[in-house]
């Protein structure tokens, strides 16, 4: 069973704040998705990451895929109010093409003014 | 311009009775899948259909019936429920792979069984 185990499952901080939710897995992922949910909707799509090492920045967040594509990091600068949310990791095996995602068990996220 | 529907948003009904829940997405994806997302937020995949040929499914009770009239629409029918049926459904489409171009998620159905 390939599991992604997400931390901390909750996080309540200060606007302004930086902070990062880890994802990390025994497997090896082919690819490595970040989705925000907020409540009453489905995920959103952030960002995704196929190659180790690699770094993505989207506005004030920063992806990193890790060297062994078995864990990946979220790390938000200055948080703001809005990007309270539900964090969500996602992978996709190498060996099937099904398209099957894989999710951890998401980080609660909330940015107080 | 909705990208992927689902109706109804909510669904409250008794124990034992049969239920429906619709899809379709306008995004011209050729993969279809049914999530189902428990009171701690877990998001599990239930079903998958790609080309109306279903390619995914988890362990689901067979009271779960996904069907897929053409690539553009996934329905759930579900039979004799249950109060542990009681979650949010989310149907979601995506280009076959999905590895680099993720999904696009619905907004939800919230079931609530009594």
């Amino acid at each position: 069973t390939q599991l992604l185990e997400q931390s901390p499952q909750f996080l309540s901080i200060q606007e302004g704040e930086n902070l990062t939710v880890y994802c990390n897995s025994s497997s090896v992922f082919s690819s490595l998705q970040w989705y925000r949910q907020e409540p009453g909707e489905g995920p959103v799509l952030l960002v995704t990451v196929v190659t180790g090492g690699e770094v993505k920045k989207l506005k004030r967040l920063t992806f990193q895929f890790g060297d062994a594509r078995k864990d990946s990091s979220l790390h938000i600068t200055a948080a703001q109010p809005g990007d309270t949310g539900l964090y969500l990791c996602a992978g996709t095996h190498g060996s099937s093409n099904t398209g099957k995602l894989i999710f951890g068990q998401g980080t609660t996220l909330q940015v107080k003014p | 311009d909705t990208a992927v529907s689902q109706t109804p948003k909510y669904l409250v009904t008794q124990m034992g009775n049969d239920k429906s829940i619709k899809c379709e997405q306008n995004l011209g994806h050729d993969t279809m899948y049914w999530y189902k997302q428990d009171s701690k937020k877990f998001l599990k995949i239930m079903f998958s259909y790609n080309n109306k040929e279903l390619i995914i499914n988890e362990t689901v009770p067979n009271r779960f019936s996904p069907k897929s009239p053409d690539k553009a629409h996934l329905n759930l029918h579900i039979n004799s429920l249950e109060l542990g049926d009681s979650a949010v459904y989310f149907c979601a489409s995506s280009h076959r792979g999905a590895g680099t171009r993720g999904y696009t998620f619905g907004s939800g159905t919230r079931l609530t069984v009594v």
